[in-house]
């Protein structure tokens, strides 16, 4: 089955800087990629995502690569707020093989005034 | 985006009763949803799929019979938790696919539950 890391479990920044969340998947069948985004006590907001006929998307501030050679996915946010603080997730999943999401593990971004 | 919702948001039971946890798509219909399981500073675990018209999917090591999951009708999927123990306290997500392929993946809010 699908395998997902997540790097790094926590991460700090100030606001205006640029955060940087990697993702690494096991399975090459794999063709969908989403980002969810959850606020503590609430679901996952889906934030991005990607396909794999597509190498990069932008969104705003956020921004997600995908490198499929390397199975290899990042979530880029630049100029971060406060209100950007919370858990990101990622995901990996062949959406012809029933649409179950492998997550990552997830990473805890906080970014101080 | 779709949206999917869920209710109760909060619930509290004793011991030994169940407890039902609703999971409707709004303005979609969906066939499939998922049910998670989420304990405190993890991630999510996939416990069952769920089948509109068909016996729901469960993962290893989920109870079925403590679990059950009916999907009723396209835009309704529930998950009761039957003869509940403070160990079934967790927070409980669905998620539907949307989308003309169907893969896009949306959750809902997320039940809290408290068993005393």
């Amino acid at each position: 089955g699908e395998n997902v890391e997540q790097h790094p479990s926590t991460l700090s920044v100030q606001e205006g800087d640029s955060a940087v969340i990697k993702c690494t998947y096991s399975d090459s069948a794999s063709n969908y990629f989403p980002w969810y985004k959850q606020e503590l006590g609430k679901g996952p907001q889906l934030i991005i995502d990607i396909r794999s006929n597509v190498g990069e998307k932008k969104d705003q501030r956020i921004a997600v690569t995908l490198n499929k050679t390397a199975k290899h996915f990042s979530l880029h946010i630049t100029e971060t707020q406060p209100e950007d603080s919370a858990v990101y997730f990622c995901a990996a999943v062949y959406t012809g093989g029933g649409n179950k999401l492998t997550f990552g593990t997830g990473t805890q971004l906080k970014v101080e005034l | 985006g779709a949206v999917v919702s869920q209710h109760p948001s909060r619930v509290i039971c004793k011991s030994g009763t169940s407890v039902k946890i609703e999971c409707r798509s709004l303005d979609f219909q969906a066939t499939t949803m998922f049910w998670y399981r989420q304990f405190p500073k993890q991630s999510l675990m996939l416990m069952a799929t769920s089948n509109e018209g068909s016996k729901a999917t469960y993962e290893q090591g989920v109870e079925k019979d403590k679990f059950l999951i009916n999907h009723a009708s396209l835009t309704l999927s529930t998950l009761t938790v039957t003869s509940a123990h403070p160990e079934d306290s967790s927070f409980y997500i669905c998620s539907a696919p949307w989308g003309s392929s169907g893969n896009t993946i949306y959750f809902g809010e997320g039940s809290w539950l408290t068993v005393v």
